[in-house]
């Protein structure tokens, strides 16, 4: 399938520090999704991006479809401890609604 | 809010023996799908479900696993004869019938089962 790369592989930051991760894709993605895992759950949709160059926010997240759409962006503004967690981002491949995932951040606050 | 429902959160097989791990999708959702997610690794598609039928599915998904929808509310995946490689999180998901741009906003994950083969 197609592979996506996802950096950093994790963060360790303190509170109140913004936060940027990146995914990119070696092709086209149509759709590009972000999604946080916390322990011993699935994965919770954050963002959903649907047009290149789309910009998206939802309370202190913004996301971006890159315009090659070949890359996507998600920014965390002045994090808190509850923004622990796995973060992922998806893409959707051209066949069906099967979802392609990136490896993800793992993402440390420290109060 | 409405949730996709897991059980068991835990299951320890032996190695060779068949499992089942069940899913009880949102009511009114009609798409279904499983996703694994081996320890420390991203979380990768197997199998989708739609209209009592397979629509797609990964090269994960070989003969040794199988799904059904054997009544209104459960989802199943089965795998017949287990292996150590098959030891991870099996997430179970499901969606309503948004087309394109809106197919994503109802995706709901469960919490998984975590199956161990030892």
């Amino acid at each position: 399938g197609q592979q996506l790369n996802q950096s950093p592989q994790s963060m360790f930051i303190q509170e109140g520090e913004d936060v940027s991760m990146n995914c990119t894709s070696s092709s086209i993605f149509n759709t590009w999704l972000w999604y946080k895992q916390e322990p011993g759950e699935g994965p919770v949709l954050l963002i959903a991006l649907y047009k290149a160059g789309e910009l998206t926010s939802n309370g202190r997240l913004t996301a971006q479809f890159g315009i090659t759409r070949k890359d996507s962006f998600l920014n965390i503004s002045a994090s808190i401890p509850s923004d622990v967690g796995i973060y992922f981002c998806a893409g959707h491949p051209n066949s069906g609604y099967a979802l392609n995932f990136g490896k993800g951040t793992s993402l440390l606050v420290t109060p | 809010e409405p949730e996709v429902t897991q059980t068991p959160s835990h299951q320890v097989t032996q190695m060779g023996q068949e499992v089942i791990l069940r899913c009880v999708p949102i009511s009114n959702h009609l798409y279904f799908y499983w996703y694994r997610q081996i320890l420390g690794q991203k979380v990768e598609f197997l199998v989708s479900f739609y209209n009592n039928e397979i629509s797609e599915k990964s090269e994960i998904f070989d003969d040794q696993f199988s799904v059904e929808r054997p009544d209104g509310s459960n989802f199943t995946l089965k795998i017949r004869s287990t292996k150590l490689e098959d030891s991870a999180m099996y997430f179970c998901a499901s969606r309503g019938s948004g087309q394109g741009e809106y197919s994503h906003r109802g995706y709901t994950f469960g919490s998984g089962t975590r199956l161990t083969v030892v």
